[in-house]
């Protein structure tokens, strides 16, 4: 199965600063690469799908580059709000995949 | 507006079975797959399978196949989630999210179950 590695585990950054995210594929994914945000006690939300399109509501702020085996989720100035565990998900090949996860904190 | 909306939490002996279900409401059921990811206490996500709606196709995850089946029942728009033979590692919340609609275009969970919490405990 694809091995998804998030870095760094923990970012600690402030309101208004650039959050930038990475997720490492153990073998290419083309852009089949998904993000997601989990706030405590809440289900995932789906930010970027295919590696670099916003899903619906989701803030321009967002935003996802990457292809193959490399991917970045940006998140351009961070909102109160964005605090929160991210997630990248392969959809490349069965099994689906997550990454362990990144948790951004103030 | 989309919802999917799970049955209540359940506490299991280990050894017994889980039934999940997932009531979708706000689309057409038939349009969109269904997958089942669930999240140990303070762990990660982990993908348990997906199911065709439209013609009842399921794909599970190698670490759960042999105790899992996920079924739909159109007539009400829910689909299940049931697993057997439980132990205590199967404890966790189990979400429903909605999915592609056939296999090539699954991984795409767009909306997503309240959580089901199950725990598994002699």
């Amino acid at each position: 199965e694809i091995v998804l590695t998030q870095s760094p585990a923990t970012l600690s950054l402030s309101p208004g600063e650039r959050a930038t995210l990475s997720c490492r594929a153990s073998q290419s994914v083309g852009s089949y690469l998904v993000w997601y945000q989990q706030k405590p006690g809440q289900a995932p939300r789906l930010l970027i799908y295919d590696a670099s399109n916003r899903a619906t509501g989701i803030p321009a702020r967002f935003s996802g580059s990457g292809s193959g085996t490399d991917f970045t989720l940006t998140i351009s100035s961070l909102e109160p709000e964005d605090f929160a565990v991210y997630f990248c998900q392969q959809r490349s090949n069965w099994p689906i995949t997550f990454g362990q996860g990144t948790r951004l904190e103030i | 507006q989309v919802q999917l909306v799970q049955s209540g939490a359940e506490v299991k002996k280990p050894g017994a079975s889980v039934k999940v279900s997932c009531k979708a409401s706000g689309y057409t059921f038939p349009s969109y797959g269904i997958s089942w990811v669930r999240q140990a206490p303070g762990q990660g996500l982990e993908w348990m399978g997906w199911i065709s709606t439209y013609n009842g196709n399921a794909k599970y995850a190698q670490k759960v196949h042999g105790r899992i089946t996920m079924t739909t029942d159109t007539s009400t728009s829910t689909a299940y989630m049931e697993l057997r033979s439980l132990r205590s590692d199967d404890t966790a919340i189990y979400y429903c999210a909605r999915d592609g609609s056939d296999s090539a275009a699954a991984g795409n969970f767009d909306y997503w179950g309240q959580g089901t919490l199950v725990t598994v405990s002699s």
